[in-house]
């Protein structure tokens, strides 16, 4: 049970793209369409942003995307605001209602 | 409106016990599987243990060595986790979080409750 990895920080300018990565394993990503991602603003409750890979809850912009490819995750946010900067964190579940996060990765609006 | 309230939290030196509280409303309590997740301080999110809809599937993560146990009572709408044997690594904000019916993902976070494990 290893934690995903995530790059710590990435950054980007408003109304540019930017895609954050989450690397697993064939043991979990690769296994499973189970991946989520969630954002956080300091101070505040992670906020579910897409599950199962790709979908959306409720309210969440579509500037928010996810996919996958074999063991590795990425989340696109398009058109980026200021509201936007916050930490990233990816979940994957892992078989044996196990699940796993990654770091977190810092996204920095320039 | 749809809400975990967490409790318990607080100082406890290395080797102490503390049991964590969650109260959950404004949804079918028994309809949904729960689960704490903790964050250290500056870090990222770690997944601690999961619980199902009724209390007979319980699974915590292999790294506390049995130290943790998730539990539940569904009449009072809550859900609760023992801590023993608690060492400085286990400082953190423990959060509870509903378990999603549809993809295995957490849809409804608390605000947490803050353990530090300090003598």
């Amino acid at each position: 049970q290893s934690a995903l990895t995530q790059p710590p920080s990435a950054s980007g300018s408003p109304g540019q793209s930017v895609t954050i990565s989450c690397i697993g394993t064939s043991s979990d990503i690769g296994d499973y369409d189970y991946v989520s991602w969630y954002q956080q603003h300091p101070g505040k409750a992670p906020k579910l942003l897409i599950y199962d890979v790709r979908e959306r809850p409720s309210g969440v912009p579509d500037r928010f995307s996810g996919s996958k490819s074999g063991n590795t995750a990425s989340l696109t946010v398009s058109g980026l605001q200021a509201e936007d900067e916050a930490e990233y964190h990816c979940s994957s579940y892992a078989g044996n209602n196990i699940r796993l996060f990654g770091g977190g990765t810092k996204l920095t609006v320039l | 409106e749809v809400q975990l309230a967490e409790s318990g939290g607080g100082v406890v030196r290395p080797g102490g016990s503390l049991r964590l509280s969650c109260a959950a409303s404004g949804f079918s309590f028994d309809d949904y599987g729960m689960s704490w997740v903790r964050q250290a301080p500056g870090k990222g999110l770690e997944w601690v243990c999961g619980i199902n809809w009724s209390g007979g599937i319980t699974t915590c993560a292999d790294s506390l060595k049995g130290r943790f146990t998730i539990s539940r009572d569904n009449a009072k709408n809550s859900v609760y986790l023992q801590m023993n044997s608690l060492r400085g690594d286990d400082t953190a904000l423990y959060y509870c979080v509903r378990a999603a019916i549809v993809g295995k993902t957490f849809d409804v976070w608390g605000q947490g409750t803050m353990v530090t494990v300090s003598s």
